[in-house]
């Protein structure tokens, strides 16, 4: 059974604190991304990752980075967390096949309140 | 970023009821994903579509790649409770790993 895992559900931070936010697949996939959703605005592509190392801006990249030190596992980096960054993340991971037979897989969510 | 027009926005349906919804794009696309995510959750796929006038089915529900590669639908026969909840399809360009996403259809179904 497929399996992108979270490390936290719902986080509580403080304006200005630094957030990791931890994902880890076990489908060895190449590609790993970071999403986060908000209501009425779908989900926006935040960080990119298509092998250790390599990553790619996503839509709205700013106020994040991104670590890929092993395939893995990507982390998703608030260097300094602001309000507005408030929202759903989510991570997701699918397989380097950019043809029929690439599915993306969903990780369960991270509730980050910045307040 | 891109998304893609997915209908209708919302509905309430009585329990037993069939349901549809779909997708459309103005450009083609390789695959097609459709995922149901509960308040709070990750999405969940659901069904996913390879080649274009593929349709495969999960349970009760139904789901088709359209010919034009451009639309995709989704169909869920004799609506229960825990169909509740809001779904959204997925559609990957050729030549790229980014998929885009639909708008969501938010379901409630009344006992």
């Amino acid at each position: 059974d497929v399996k992108v895992t979270q490390s936290s559900r719902y986080l509580v931070k403080r304006t200005g604190e630094k957030v990791f936010l931890e994902c880890v697949q076990d489908m060895d996939h190449e590609n790993m991304f970071w999403y986060r959703q908000d209501p009425g605005l779908g989900l926006r592509l935040i960080y990119f990752s298509y092998d250790v190392k390599m990553k790619e801006k996503g839509d709205i990249p700013e106020g994040y980075s991104v670590s890929r030190e092993k395939k893995e596992r990507f982390s998703l980096i608030l260097e300094s967390a602001s309000t507005n960054q408030t929202s759903m993340y989510l991570c997701a991971s699918s397989t380097r096949l950019a043809y029929s037979g690439n599915t993306i897989y969903f990780g369960e969510g991270s509730w980050l309140t910045v307040v | 970023g891109q998304q893609l027009n997915q209908s209708p926005q919302s509905m309430f349906i009585q329990e037993g009821e069939d349901v549809s919804m779909n997708c459309t794009s103005s450009s083609i696309f390789n695959t097609w994903l459709w995922y149901k995510q509960d308040p709070g959750e990750g999405p969940v796929l659901l069904i996913a579509l390879y080649k274009a006038g593929e349709l495969t089915s999960n349970g009760r529900l139904t789901a088709q790649f359209g010919i034009t590669r451009k639309d995709s639908f989704l169909n869920i026969s004799a609506s229960i409770p825990s169909d509740v909840g809001i779904y959204f399809c997925a559609g990957l360009p050729p030549g790229t790993y980014k998929y885009i996403f639909g708008t969501g259809t938010r379901l409630k179904v009344l006992a």
